[in-house]
């Protein structure tokens, strides 16, 4: 199956930084989302975005599918963003998302 | 409107149990999806139905892990006889045409 790989494991940053998390998987995908799971364990679905770049207020992501990687940009982070960041890929015929190990944030104030 | 629910939120069971978990999709979410989400680890997929068609129970760990979903509506998830290490907590997620997932708050299962 797919390989699902983040980058970096674990980041710890001050208010106010930016940030870059990066997704890289192993064969052409048909689905890719971000998700970032807070500290009670709630899943939100950041974005779906096999190609392309979206923006969602402080978030971006953009997604270079013939490069098989995807990015997730946090600027100005708040505390409110600690949490682990999520990728999930699915591929060929497959729409069930593999997902990666995630990336660890920590943001102190 | 209304998101993913799952109950119970919290189950706590002795080993050799059987235990059912409720996940309430979406409605008009023709996906459905279980997960499991063992302490400081991945999401690992379980199974996965889509409308009508017959579900794909590839990631099931074994056979005391069975789940079913009525049409396009609810779906359960049994574990007969449990095990110590199915203590986790199990997700579960909809979506319209297996594209965008949401996720219910999870049901976290602690086998004893």
């Amino acid at each position: 199956g797919i390989q699902v790989e983040q980058s970096p494991p674990d980041l710890i940053l001050q208010e106010g930084a930016n940030s870059t998390l990066r997704c890289n998987f192993s064969d052409s995908v048909n689905n890719l989302q971000w998700f970032h799971q807070n500290p009670w364990g709630q899943l939100i679905n950041l974005f779906y975005i096999p190609s392309g770049t979206k923006q969602n207020g402080r978030l971006s992501a953009t997604t270079v599918a013939t490069e098989r990687y995807s990015l997730l940009y946090i600027s100005s982070s708040q505390t409110t963003d600690s949490g682990v960041y999520f990728c999930a890929v699915g591929s060929g015929g497959s729409y069930i998302p593999t997902f990666g190990r995630g990336t660890s944030l920590i943001v102190h104030p | 409107g209304a998101g993913v629910s799952q109950s119970p939120s919290n189950k706590v069971t002795e080993k050799g149990k059987d235990v059912e978990l409720r996940c309430d999709p979406i409605s008009g979410h023709t996906a459905l999806y279980w997960y499991r989400q063992r302490l400081g680890q991945g999401l690992e997929f379980l199974i996965y139905f889509q409308g009508n068609s017959a579900p794909d129970k590839s990631g099931l760990p074994s056979d005391r892990f069975s789940a079913e979903r009525t049409g396009e509506s609810v779906s359960t998830l049994t574990i007969q006889r449990t095990q110590q290490e199915d203590s986790a907590v199990y997700l579960c997620a909809s979506s319209l045409e297996s594209r965008r997932l949401d996720f219910g708050p999870g049901t976290r299962l602690t086998v004893t």
